[in-house]
């Protein structure tokens, strides 16, 4: 079964940092473009960062982008979101979501997610 | 960036009914529109994608329609296990975006 399991969010203070991970497994992980989306406490998804196959290229939203980094090791079969400079409103639960094939920008499966809440 | 507005928010029917749900972009998007299925708890599932194709598993009684700004996704017959949130999702371009969703309510 293809599956994607997140892990390293928790609390943090503003201005904190943070990593989390997704570990992906029943397919072909470096051949698949990734995405983090995150979900907030109002139940609004917002599209974080996506990365291509091989790494070489990435995009970000507006509003992490200079803060947040995604990066993937295909050799782990992992993605990872490193998040830095948090403030309060990065509050969420973020999930770790594939293509259903590369550049399609269609997101299936997703992860369970992981929740990030970020104190001031 | 492209918005996305979905109406209803919510809406109560009852099982057997048929329900429909729109989506609404700020600009063109050609087909570039995807549903996905949201119940308490769990993550996002992929329903349909381009607008009208049904992602492997999802039953029939999900289809989409629509092209350009406006959009639909209609369940034919509301089964139990169908009641939950709906959201959209433009695959246009980056920012990727979803509408606010719909909730399904039992009446």
């Amino acid at each position: 079964d293809v599956q994607l399991v997140e892990s390293g969010g928790g609390l943090v203070q503003a201005g904190g940092s943070l990593r989390l991970s997704c570990a992906a497994s029943g397919f072909s992980f470096r051949s698949y473009w990734m995405h983090w989306v995150r979900q907030l406490p109002g139940k609004e998804l917002m599209w974080v960062s996506r990365i291509d196959s091989d790494g070489s290229s990435t995009e970000y939203a507006d509003s992490v982008k200079g803060r947040f980094t995604i990066s993937r090791d295909n050799a782990k079969d992992t993605l990872y979101l490193q998040m830095n400079s948090l403030r309060v409103e990065d509050s969420a639960a973020y999930y770790c979501v594939r293509d259903i094939y590369s550049g399609s920008y269609n997101f299936d499966p997703w992860g369970q997610g992981t929740l990030v809440t970020v104190s001031s | 960036d492209i918005q996305m507005t979905q109406s209803p928010s919510s809406l109560s029917a009852s099982v057997g009914d048929r329900v429909t749900i729109t989506c609404r972009a700020s600009q063109t998007i050609s087909n570039y529109l995807n549903w996905y299925q949201q119940k308490p708890g769990k993550a996002p599932k992929l329903l349909i994608y381009l607008a009208s194709s049904l992602q492997s598993g999802v039953p029939s009684r999900f289809s989409g329609s629509g092209s350009e700004t406006d959009f639909t996704l209609t369940i034919s017959s509301l089964q139990p296990e169908d009641f939950a949130t709906y959201y959209c999702q433009q695959s246009r371009s980056p920012p990727l975006t979803f509408g606010g969703g719909t909730n399904v309510e039992i009446k």
